[in-house]
C-alpha cells in the first residue's frame, strides 16, 4: 500500500473550517484514500474515504487532486470535539489491514 | 453501522503472568481481523492479521510465540501476551473488515499495563 505524508500538527481555531492536507504520491489506480482520527486513549473513528471523486459526508469533506497524489480533509466548522490525530491511508478497497502514518495532531482553539 | 468490541479496556498484571484481550465483531461475521499496538505519542503499528480457520499471519518483528492469536470463531479473535514484561505495557487495538462496502471498524482498545 502506499505511503502517505502527513504535517506533524495543525491549530485550528473554532468555528473556522479545518483544512488537513495529505500527500500519497505513490498511490495506484486502485487505491482509496481513508481519513481517521483517534481522540486520545480511544481507537481510530472513520471519518471519509474515497477513490478520485470528491466526497462529503456529515462529518468532512474529501477533495482529491486530479492526479490523486494528494488530498484534503475539510471539517467545515472545527470544534473543540475535534481535536484528535488524523490519520490519512491509502489501501485497496476490501480484505487489507492498514498500515497508520504519523498522522496530523489537531488541535482546535477556543 | 458495524461495530467492534473489544474487551478489556484496560487491565493491570504482574511481570511473568499472561493476559487475554478479546475481539468481537458485534452485527457482522469478520474472517480476518487485525491487531495493532500502539505506544504512548506513535502511531498505530499493525502486529497481526488474525485469520479464521487458519494461522495468524504476523509482521516482521512480531513474535509469535509471545503474542498468541486465535479467530475461534467469525466473530471473535483473541490476542493473549504470554509471560508479560513492563515493555508490552502498550495500547493494544483490533479492527475488523465488515462484508460489503463498509471501512474497517476498529474497537476501542485495551490498555495494558505490566508492574
Amino acid at each position: 500500500d502506499a505511503k502517505t505524508t502527513q504535517p506533524p500538527s495543525m491549530d485550528c481555531a473554532e468555528g473556522r473550517a479545518a483544512n488537513l492536507p495529505c500527500n500519497h504520491s505513490t498511490i495506484s489506480g486502485n487505491e482509496y484514500v481513508y481519513w481517521y482520527r483517534q481522540i486520545h486513549s480511544q481507537g481510530p473513528q472513520y471519518i471519509i474515504h474515497g477513490l478520485k471523486n470528491n466526497e462529503t459526508n456529515e462529518m468532512a469533506s474529501l477533495i482529491i487532486t486530479e492526479d490523486r497524489k494528494s488530498s484534503t480533509l475539510i471539517l467545515p466548522h472545527a470544534t473543540l470535539r475535534d481535536t484528535a490525530v488524523y490519520y490519512c491511508i491509502v489501501r485497496r478497497y476490501t480484505g487489507n489491514q492498514f498500515y497508520f502514518g504519523t498522522g496530523t495532531s489537531l488541535t482546535v482553539i477556543p | 453501522g458495524a461495530v467492534v468490541s473489544q474487551h478489556p479496556s484496560w487491565v493491570i498484571c504482574k511481570s511473568g503472568t499472561s493476559v487475554k484481550i478479546e475481539c468481537r465483531s458485534l452485527d457482522f461475521q469478520a474472517t480476518t481481523m487485525f491487531w495493532y499496538r500502539q505506544f504512548p505519542k506513535q502511531s498505530l503499528m499493525l502486529m497481526a492479521t488474525s485469520n479464521e480457520g487458519s494461522k495468524a499471519t504476523y509482521e516482521q518483528g512480531v513474535e509469535k510465540d509471545k503474542f498468541l492469536i486465535n479467530h475461534a470463531s467469525l466473530t471473535l479473535s483473541t490476542l493473549t501476551v504470554t509471560s508479560a514484561h513492563p515493555e508490552d505495557s502498550s495500547f493494544y487495538i483490533c479492527s475488523a473488515p465488515p462484508t460489503g462496502n463498509s471501512p474497517l471498524h476498529f474497537g476501542n482498545g485495551t490498555r495494558l499495563t505490566v508492574t
